[in-house]
């Protein structure tokens, strides 16, 4: 079946720090999502994604569709302690979604 | 913007016993929800599409006798673990997107997951 590689598994970084994560797909995907999961809840929908080479940002977060369509990134500017979480990427085609394998984020005050 | 609510949040049966996990759509109609199972530091696995009035399309390895899931109306749908096993333990997630036809790749809203052990 389709799949989806994230990386980094995880990172620890400093406050105040960049960050950026990507995911990479063999598999062409219509709509790119990124989602952020605290434990023990569902995911929250952080940024979507409908074209190929869109940039979009939601306050510090920016991502991208990659041109190809199979594949996109997450950055977030200046990371802050409540930046800490899982991040999933999500590829979709006709409102079904893989997921990657998430991104733990951890960041130092 | 859109909700989806999940109930319950939390659920401890006993092994052989069957549970019923409840997805709402509160302010959407959903023809068609999804349900994923998330195993402990894993990822969100699909396994199945519920489709309001019609049978649920499972993904391949979900036993469908074992993961009953009714879609009664536009706004709910309900995945029932039958004969629940220690190994069914696992954090239950459903979706629903108020997109359709063209629209279909909306952005999916979550369910705030079920919490399932059995013991």
């Amino acid at each position: 079946g389709q799949q989806l590689n994230q990386s980094p598994q995880s990172m620890f970084i400093q406050e105040g720090e960049d960050v950026s994560m990507n995911c990479t797909s063999s598999s062409i995907f219509n709509t790119w999502l990124w989602y952020k999961q605290d434990p023990g809840e569902g995911p929250v929908l952080l940024i979507a994604l409908y074209k190929a080479g869109e940039l979009t940002s939601n306050g510090r977060l920016t991502a991208q569709f990659g041109i190809t369509r199979k594949d996109s990134f997450l950055n977030i500017s200046a990371s802050i302690p409540s930046d800490v979480g899982i991040y999933f990427c999500a590829g979709a085609n006709t409102g079904k979604l893989i997921f990657g394998q998430g991104t733990t984020l951890q960041v130092k005050p | 913007g859109a909700v989806v609510s999940q109930h319950p949040s939390r659920v401890i049966c006993k092994s052989g016993t069957s549970v019923k996990i409840e997805c709402r759509s509160l302010d959407f109609q959903a023809t068609t929800m999804f349900w994923y199972r998330q195993f402990p530091k894993q990822s969100l696995m699909l396994m199945a599409t519920s489709n309001e009035g019609s049978k649920a399309t499972y993904e391949q390895g979900v036993e469908k006798d074992k993961f009953l899931i009714n879609h009664a109306s536009l706004t709910l749908s309900t995945l029932t673990v039958t004969s629940a096993h220690p190994e069914d333990s696992s954090f239950y997630i459903c979706s629903a997107t108020p997109g359709t036809g063209s629209s279909y790749n909306s952005p999916l809203h979550f369910g705030n997951g079920t919490r399932l052990t059995v013991t």
